[in-house]
This record gives C-alpha cells, sequence and structure tokens, in this order.
C-alpha cells in the first residue's frame, strides 16, 4: 500500500532532550515536506526537500533541522525540543509529475513539558 | 507566494451538493489549483487539481474559471463524512518552490443531516 509513515504517534518528551520523528514513504515520491499544525493558526510548513540531499527552510524552521539522504526517509530532529513545540505534525510526500498530489502521513502528536 | 482567499465556513445539507469557491487572481499561468481535506484528527488527503480546464474524480468535482482566477471544488452529495476542512493551494511548477504547498485557513464545511 502506498503511504507516508510517521514515528512514534504520540510522544510526551521533556524540555531539552533531543528527539527525531521519522517520516517514510515507499511511492519513490522526489518532494517531502513537514507540517505543524496548531489551532487557530492552520497548517505551517516547517522544511520541506525537492530531492535528496536538497532541503530547504519553510515559515517556521527555527528549532527544527532535517536531513534527506535517501529519497524514502525525511527525518525530522528538534536538537532542544521546549514548550512552543508542543504541536501536532505532519509529513508529506509527491511525486515531481504534476498529475499526482501530496500524500500525507497520519501526524505526530508531540507534548514538550 | 501566490494566495487564496476562501470563505471560513459554509453549511450544508446531506445529499445535496456543495460549491466551496476559492479565489486566487494572483495566479501564475503555470500554477496548479490543488484542493485537499482535512477531516477531524486525521492528516490533509488529497482531493483533486487542475490546471485549466474542468475535473472530475470520484471524490469530487473541480471548476475553473476561464481566467483562472477563482474555482470551485463541487460536492455533488454531500455525506455526513464530508464534514471538514477544504484547502484550496496554488502549487507552483517552476521557480524556487517548485512543486511546494502552502496551505491557507481553507474553508470549514458542516454538513448537516
Amino acid at each position: 500500500e502506498a503511504q507516508v509513515t510517521q514515528n512514534p504517534r504520540y510522544l510526551i518528551t521533556v524540555t531539552g532532550k533531543k528527539l527525531t520523528v521519522t517520516c517514510s514513504q515507499n511511492m519513490n515520491h522526489e518532494y517531502m515536506s513537514w507540517y505543524r499544525q496548531d489551532p487557530g493558526l492552520g497548517l505551517r510548513q516547517i522544511y520541506y526537500s525537492m530531492n535528496v540531499e536538497v532541503t530547504d527552510k519553510g515559515d517556521v524552521p527555527e528549532g527544527y533541522k532535517v536531513s534527506r539522504k535517501e529519497k524514502r526517509n525525511f527525518p525530522l530532529i528538534l536538537e532542544s525540543p521546549s514548550p512552543n513545540q508542543t504541536s501536532l505534525y505532519f509529513c508529506a510526500s509527491s511525486s515531481r509529475e504534476e498529475r499526482y498530489g501530496y500524500t500525507f502521513g497520519s501526524g505526530t502528536r508531540l507534548t514538550v513539558v | 507566494d501566490a494566495k487564496t482567499t476562501q470563505p471560513n465556513s459554509m453549511e450544508s445539507n446531506e445529499e445535496e451538493p456543495v460549491h466551496l469557491p476559492c479565489n486566487h487572481s494572483t495566479i501564475s499561468g503555470t500554477d496548479y489549483i490543488h484542493w485537499y481535506r482535512q477531516l477531524p484528527s486525521q492528516g490533509p488527503e488529497y482531493v483533486i487539481h487542475g490546471l485549466t480546464s474542468n475535473v472530475n474524480n470520484r471524490m469530487a468535482s473541480l471548476a475553473i474559471a476561464e481566467d483562472r482566477k477563482s474555482s470551485t471544488l463541487i460536492l455533488h452529495r454531500a455525506t455526513l463524512r464530508d464534514a471538514a476542512v477544504y484547502y484550496c493551494i496554488l502549487r507552483v511548477l517552476y521557480g524556487g518552490s517548485q512543486g511546494n504547498l502552502i496551505f491557507g485557513k481553507g474553508t470549514k464545511l458542516s454538513v448537516k443531516p
């Protein structure tokens, strides 16, 4: 089944403890993105990648890092999480070809205390 | 990034057609019009997209104005499961943000039984 898989689905962590949220897609997609969703602010893009080793900042990149060493994986790294990074996170991927839309993961709900 | 304007909310009765409007007056000639929806507690889901011609698929129809400055997503018979936030997005085909997907606030559709 074609899908975008995020792990973990839920995570509670403490301020300052480094964490990684993984994202993997099995559709050989070139484009991948990370979004965060907060009440009243909608979906905001954190980082996106157009292909392996090509990444760029979205609207809210502060406090986050990404890497794209392989086509299928696009992990989101929080080096020193803070409570304002408590949010619902979505990973998405898409083919470069325009006839396809983006496929989203099921989300990761992160709480930083 | 090219912007879209949608009503904040709309209501519909079950089994009636729903027309969700979107204005995108600054669209460029190569921007695709994408629609996604997000059901409660789920990630966004691709609905439909088009460039110039009207499009139909199993989920919905997309009507694009001749000047491409507006479009309408048509749900032919709304069901309770169609209650969601619907996002109209312009996807850039060329340039620095090629392929990227930037979300606006969307339209919250309520469906009454």
